[in-house]
């Protein structure tokens, strides 16, 4: 148990539907971070959260909406989105921007678009 | 802006076998270098961490990675596999100036170790 969670596990999709994956973390960190994972690619910074503030829109398309109400929760909205957007989608937190600390990891939401 | 190289995609090894994987960056400034370790279905989790000091990293389940600077490496070793470290292996490189934020990955290495 890492201490960051994060729901569903796995989720399909249609093209069409919305959708909301939920990130979790119990360790009184105040950044938080959506990756994507693909097969073959390296992990994929998307969002960057710190204080509930977003400070990093790696050029993600807005079919991906973040939300981060408070420095525990955090959000990523699908919507319209495509079959490449398939992947493993990975919610970390850790202490805030500029201290040398590692990153914890969630188990990650298992996304296929059909 | 960073970039992270392994060159080894996939590595099969018995067990007891002595286990090398190639990490190198490319970034001029003062960097902080991780190897993290994804076992199957799991989660990410960090097998140790460079930032300062003693450029040997100790990490757990007897790793160890040794920090480069010349060559730009951060190699992750281990003496003797074991079977439980079928997994696979990612680098990663952040940095005092740009924090854990901007972490940058490599594509990461699949380790199969076979009994």
């Amino acid at each position: 148990e890492t201490g960051v969670t994060q729901t569903p596990r796995h989720l399909v999709m249609g093209m069409t539907n919305k959708k909301s994956l939920k990130c979790e973390q119990h360790l009184g960190h105040n950044a938080m971070y959506w990756y994507k994972q693909s097969a073959k690619k390296p992990l994929e910074l998307m969002f960057v959260y710190n204080f509930k503030e977003q400070t990093e829109n790696n050029s993600v398309p807005s079919r991906f909406s973040p939300e981060c109400p408070n420095s525990s929760h955090l959000f990523l909205h699908l919507h319209t989105l495509q079959p490449e957007d398939s992947a493993l989608y990975l919610c970390a937190s850790s202490q805030r921007q500029g201290v040398n600390t590692e990153a914890f990891f969630g188990q990650g939401t298992r996304l296929t678009v059909v | 802006a960073q970039s992270v190289s392994q060159h080894n995609h996939h590595v099969i090894l018995s067990e007891a076998a002595s286990l090398e994987l190639g990490c190198n960056y490319s970034y001029g400034g003062t960097v902080n270098l991780f190897w993290y370790v994804q076992y199957p279905g799991q989660h990410l989790q960090l097998l140790l961490k460079y930032f300062s000091g003693d450029p040997l990293v100790k990490g757990i389940k007897g790793f160890e990675a040794e920090f480069i600077k010349s060559k730009f490496s951060f190699n992750l070793r281990k003496p003797s596999v074991q079977w439980s470290d079928t997994a696979e292996y990612f680098c990663a490189v952040g940095g005092p100036n740009f924090g854990n934020e901007k972490l940058t990955f490599g594509t990461g290495t699949r380790l199969t170790i076979i009994p």
